[in-house]
């Protein structure tokens, strides 16, 4: 069965200082994972995706992702946070018919 | 705008009662997916419809209901409602089946802004 963890609920950063919000998958195949973001009063947009070409994943808004088999994870990253960047992440692995959601990170960006 | 409506905005209503939530995908896509988002259960897959047949189930209760129309909007029917349905829903679309390796199987959705359901 597939399922994601979210390994932090709530991360905090600095402005300028770098991102990181941790993901771990469990899948019995090889899976396709998304990080999407949800900004306060907003839908869910996507950020990245992976699905099985290159294991490190460009998004959009400077994000980027890495697919790492042997530990079952799927990081988010960012160098340098901005303000505009709190907001709620998921992470999210594929299965046919539907996407399964992991429970969320909220990023809080202090000037 | 991801180019999905959904309507009403914000509902409050009565234990008891019902509610209709309704949903325009974006032009041209034929899924549409609802999600309950609450504070205690996250977002959680209620279910999925592709071109008006029910596709995929998620952990909807038997009071919840819905359809896909011929014109491809979605309707979510909430019944008997309870003090715990209370929670933002969403819809979202995507032009193919998700995770299917199809083609066209972007793995992308797109959401709507959600409607606010307080039942008091």
């Amino acid at each position: 069965a597939q399922s994601v963890t979210q390994l932090d609920s709530h991360v905090s950063v600095s402005e300028g200082t770098p991102v990181l919000l941790r993901c771990n998958y469990s899948s019995s195949y090889s899976p396709s994972l998304f990080w999407y973001v949800q900004h306060p009063n907003k839908g869910l947009q996507l950020l990245l995706k992976y699905t099985s070409a290159a294991t490190l994943v460009k998004g959009i808004n400077g994000f980027e992702a890495e697919f790492k088999k042997s530990e079952t994870s799927f990081h988010l990253t960012k160098p340098s946070a901005h303000m505009s960047d709190a907001a709620e992440y998921f992470c999210v692995v594929s299965l046919i018919g539907k996407l399964i959601f992991g429970q969320g990170t909220e990023l809080s960006v202090k000037p | 705008d991801s180019g999905v409506t959904q309507t009403p905005k914000h509902l409050i209503t009565a234990t008891g009662q019902r509610v209709t939530l309704r949903c325009s995908p974006r032009s041209g896509d034929l899924s549409v997916y609802w999600y309950q988002q609450s504070l205690d259960q996250g977002l959680q897959f209620l279910i999925q419809y592709y071109n008006g047949e029910e596709r995929a189930k998620g952990n909807i209760l038997e009071r919840f209901s819905a359809q896909q129309f011929p014109d491809l909007h979605s309707e979510l029917n909430l019944s008997s409602l309870e003090l715990g349905d209370s929670a933002l829903y969403f819809c979202a679309s995507s032009s193919s089946l998700l995770g299917t390796g199809g083609l066209g199987d972007t793995g992308e959705l797109f959401f709507g802004e959600g409607s606010r359901l307080t039942v008091l």
